[in-house]
């Protein structure tokens, strides 16, 4: 099974419309990161969150991580264009070793 | 500017033959990575370097292998590919201690 489980898998809004993307891990978690995708591309980083109940904000995107350390979201306000790709929750176990969600294929129509 | 760089972007190889996929960074970074990424699906870490320490993950396949000669570069080799081997591998880095990781453009492989 799925260390980590991201939902949903694909989501199409209309432009200007909030969205929510949630990553929810099998065990406690040392370090919770999302990521974005463009299709065919690496891997670009968005946010970090370490401690249980933390917030953090970019531009329009903000991720949360559970005080149990064991769930994420991560929040667009105002959608557009632009925020169109494939967000990828990671997270961290042990020292150095990360593991990946499936990913959440985000499309903003005009 | 300071990045990650993967070369081939696409590279595509014969059933069986051997195949070297590389990366290289400006940002020395002591850790390394390399993931594999079939098509929606999650990256897999395949293996990581911590300086030249090589961390091989239980379940990667002995067909494939790796090297990092200096802190700069890290090398992919896959001995023999299969069909099932087709897919995106990612390197990427991180600063031990830091675990923001910094990915590579990914190489596209494709197994005929």
């Amino acid at each position: 099974s799925q260390e980590l489980e991201q939902s949903p898998q694909s989501l199409i809004v209309q432009e200007g419309k909030n969205l929510t993307i949630n990553c929810t891990s099998s065990k406690t978690l040392y370090g919770l990161y999302w990521y974005k995708q463009k299709y065919g591309e690496g891997l670009i980083f968005l946010m970090m969150l370490q401690k249980g109940g933390e917030e953090k904000s970019h531009e329009k995107i903000t991720a949360k991580l559970d005080e149990k350390k064991q769930q994420s979201s991560l929040h667009i306000t105002a959608s557009q264009p632009s925020h169109a790709g494939i967000y990828l929750c990671g997270a961290r176990y042990n020292n150095n070793d990360m593991r990946f969600g499936a990913g959440t294929r985000l499309t903003v129509k005009p | 500017d300071a990045m990650v760089i993967q070369n081939p972007r696409y590279q595509v190889t014969q059933f069986g033959k051997p195949v070297t996929l590389s990366c290289s960074q400006t940002l020395n970074h002591n850790v390394m990575y390399w993931y594999q990424q079939k098509s929606s699906q999650a990256p897999k870490l395949l293996f990581h370097y911590y300086d030249k320490d090589f961390n091989n993950e239980a379940d990667t396949p002995d067909n494939f292998q790796s090297r990092r000669p200096n802190t700069s570069f890290c090398f992919l080799d896959i001995r023999s590919p299969g069909l099932g081997d087709a897919a995106m591998y990612l390197c990427a880095t991180a600063r031990w201690g830091f675990y923001e990781q910094y990915f590579g453009p990914g190489t596209r492989l494709t197994v005929t």
